[in-house]
């Protein structure tokens, strides 16, 4: 049973830049959540997807943005690049139909803005 | 107040004792409780989650809610060295989707 898995592992970008994160999401799963989590803090909500809209939404600039596709895997995508961005983001999926959906996190993509 | 609040530790505990992790909400709609270890470098792994007031068990984990105290715990007994990482609370309110997390307790299980 594939988990939940993310690309890239690693990545190394300059301010100003954009970034593209992939997710796809555990078998069965058709909801995806992604989070930021900073260096000794706890992950924060960026955004959920289901059915390929965003179904809610943290509070992070419009830089930060989203896509699901049909096949539920999703993308996040960073414009503009700042230091602060700098961060292992996380991909969680659910299968919306559990009612409680409990989330299951992949190996998260390491970001390091320069 | 932080919406989910947890000690920052380190929890230090011999082998082979109960490690008493604590979580206190400060959102009465709170409705699911979860609890997730993620050792350093790695992702958040579920441990637990609880939906209802009293004790929940999983091996030798156990997860204790009270909704009127706004406070979730989690007991390890048997600690092991391998039980070394830090722990995460979330907290989510019914009908929102986003976990809110606190910034995790470490534990160091000594030999």
């Amino acid at each position: 049973d594939a988990g939940v898995t993310q690309s890239p592992t690693h990545l190394i970008k300059t301010r100003g830049q954009q970034v593209t994160l992939r997710c796809s999401p555990k078998s069965g799963h058709d909801t995806v959540s992604w989070y930021q989590q900073a260096l000794g803090q706890g992950p924060q909500f960026i955004f959920q997807y289901y059915e390929e809209e965003e179904r809610q939404r943290g509070n992070f600039p419009d830089r930060f943005s989203g896509h699901q596709f049909p096949n539920y895997s999703s993308e996040l995508n960073v414009n503009a690049l700042l230091l602060g961005d700098s961060a292992l983001y996380l991909c969680a999926s659910s299968f919306a139909g559990l009612g409680q959906e409990t989330q299951y996190f992949g190996p998260g993509t390491r970001l390091l803005v320069l | 107040q932080k919406e989910v609040e947890q000690n920052s530790g380190p929890l230090s505990v011999p082998e082979g004792a109960i490690a008493s992790l604590n979580c206190t909400y400060s959102d009465r709609g709170s409705q699911s409780f979860f609890w997730y270890r993620q050792y350093s470098g790695k992702s958040p792994e579920l441990i637990m989650f609880i939906y209802s007031n009293g004790d929940k068990e999983d091996g030798r984990f156990t997860a204790q809610l009270n909704k009127a105290s706004q406070y979730v715990s989690l007991l390890i007994r048997d600690s092991q060295p391998s039980d070394s990482a830090t722990y995460l609370c979330a907290v989510r309110n019914t009908g929102f989707q986003k976990l809110v997390f606190g910034t995790g307790t470490r534990l160091l299980v000594s030999p």
